[in-house]
């Protein structure tokens, strides 16, 4: 079956750090890939995603790259702001079908002034 | 505008009780999705409905039944709450069953005391 692995946390980092966070995924076809974000007491929010090998995702300066040799999906920021603390999801889309998204477990990031 | 909208935003009740929970999508999607969120973050498909259609139903309780009355909303329509139960429900819609992106509504928290 499908599943997705993303490092656990809470990831707690300094403002203008640089960020990276983790995903691999396993599936059985050639999925899509996304990045959701959580803010509290939110519903989940698209981030970025790309829908095959090579492709890469961008938004409000995150940026992630479908490595299909790896079967990763790592969510990279280059200077990250207080704004940025949230719960993290990857998630994956195998298929055409109605199918869910099968997400990890999410990272929740902690972002220090 | 509020694109996908879930009703109650919070929700607490007795064992036992029967609940309901409504959620509407006003961006034309075809297809709708209820999600579980357990006290780990843990996101987990629970249904999905295509065109007013059950597609999936994933080893959820019969005590747990969706309802379509259109294309622009799916009710989760819960029986005899358990304490297991206790989670934060979303719901979520997609354009088609292809490898698209999903939007997610705001969540129903649910405490069963």
């Amino acid at each position: 079956g499908n599943s997705v692995t993303q490092m656990e946390g809470p990831v707690t980092l300094s403002e203008e750090a640089f960020l990276t966070i983790n995903c691999t995924y396993t599936a059985t076809g050639y999925p899509s890939l996304f990045w959701y974000v959580q803010y509290p007491g939110e519903g989940l929010q698209l981030l970025l995603k790309a829908t095959k090998a090579d492709d890469k995702g961008s938004n409000k300066g995150f940026e992630a790259t479908y490595r299909k040799e790896t079967t990763s999906f790592h969510l990279e920021k280059g200077s990250v702001q207080v704004s940025d603390s949230a719960v993290y999801f990857c998630a994956l889309k195998d298929g055409g079908g109605a199918d869910g998204l099968t997400f990890g477990k999410g990272t929740h990031l902690i972002i220090q002034p | 505008d509020t694109a996908v909208s879930q009703t109650p935003k919070y929700l607490v009740t007795q064992m036992g009780n029967d609940k309901s929970i409504k959620c509407e999508q006003n961006l034309g999607h075809d297809t709708m999705y209820w999600y579980k969120q357990d006290s780990k973050k843990f996101l987990k498909i629970m249904f999905s409905y295509n065109n007013k259609e059950l597609i999936i139903n994933e080893t959820v309780p019969n005590r747990f039944s969706p309802k379509s009355p259109d294309k622009a909303h799916l009710n989760l329509h819960i029986n005899s709450l358990e304490l297991g139960d206790s989670a934060v429900y979303f719901c979520a819609s997609s354009p088609g069953t292809a490898n698209n992106e999903q939007f997610f509504g705001p969540g129903t928290r649910l405490t069963v005391l």
